[in-house]
């Protein structure tokens, strides 16, 4: 299965800042996704990034608060805009391999928005 | 729409003794049905899968599952619970669309 790179792992950050997460798979990979895994909470998909198209974002979600970048079969970026404490959360990349559903997880990234 | 429920959020167990964790889904059609594991500061990791055929699935790490269809249901089990499985433990659905729906995830502690 791909291997996933995923920088920072952590961070603190201060309120009305952005914070760029990287996502590098060490082999070309069609689908992206992106997670957040809210304090107490289960994972929720933020959005599907597909290299040469606009992300698609699921509900509750938008480009401008998660705009994501994705250039190559390899790298994926996620931008947390405008940060507020409510931020606060583990964001993980996601790749999906040859088989439907065969997912391999980035180990995330724990931001704190103070 | 799809839903997974894990009614246990907290589990402590002893180690050496069994272990099932217990997940229950909603879903129109035949599900594609997951658990994995996440350790402190890890991602997620798969341990097993369910598709089709054989309702026992068994995974890694010495973890089986078995999918109730009467039931929705897609228990974990494992027969002898080691101080290394402390963790939290993800049930998740195919949504379709390459979507997965996770449940809200159940906190294993082993006590030795």
């Amino acid at each position: 299965s791909a291997v996933i790179s995923q920088k920072p792992s952590r961070d603190i950050c201060q309120r009305g800042t952005s914070l760029t997460i990287q996502c590098q798979v060490d082999s070309q990979v069609t689908m992206m996704f992106w997670y957040r895994q809210q304090p107490g909470q289960s994972l929720t998909l933020i959005a599907t990034a597909n290299q040469g198209s606009e992300a698609t974002y699921e509900s509750g979600f938008v480009i401008d608060k998660f705009p994501i970048s994705r250039p190559n079969l390899t790298f994926s970026t996620l931008t947390v805009s405008n940060m507020s404490p409510e931020d606060s959360s583990i964001y993980l990349c996601s790749v999906q391999g040859r088989h439907r559903y065969g997912y391999t997880f980035g180990s995330g990234t724990r931001l704190t928005v103070v | 729409a799809q839903s997974v429920t894990q009614p246990d959020i907290h589990i402590t167990v002893s180690e050496g003794a069994s272990l099932e964790l217990r997940c229950n889904y909603s879903y129109g059609a035949t599900p594609y049905l997951f658990w994995y594991v996440q350790s402190p500061g890890q991602g997620l990791q798969l341990l097993l899968k369910y598709f089709s055929g054989d309702t026992l699935v068994q995974g890694i790490k010495g973890f089986e599952a078995e999918f109730k269809r009467s039931q929705s249901s897609f228990n974990l089990r494992k027969p002898s619970v080691h101080w290394s499985d402390a963790a939290e433990y993800f049930c998740a659905v195919g949504a379709g669309g390459n979507k997965l729906v996770f449940g809200a995830g159940t906190i294993l502690r082993v006590k030795s």
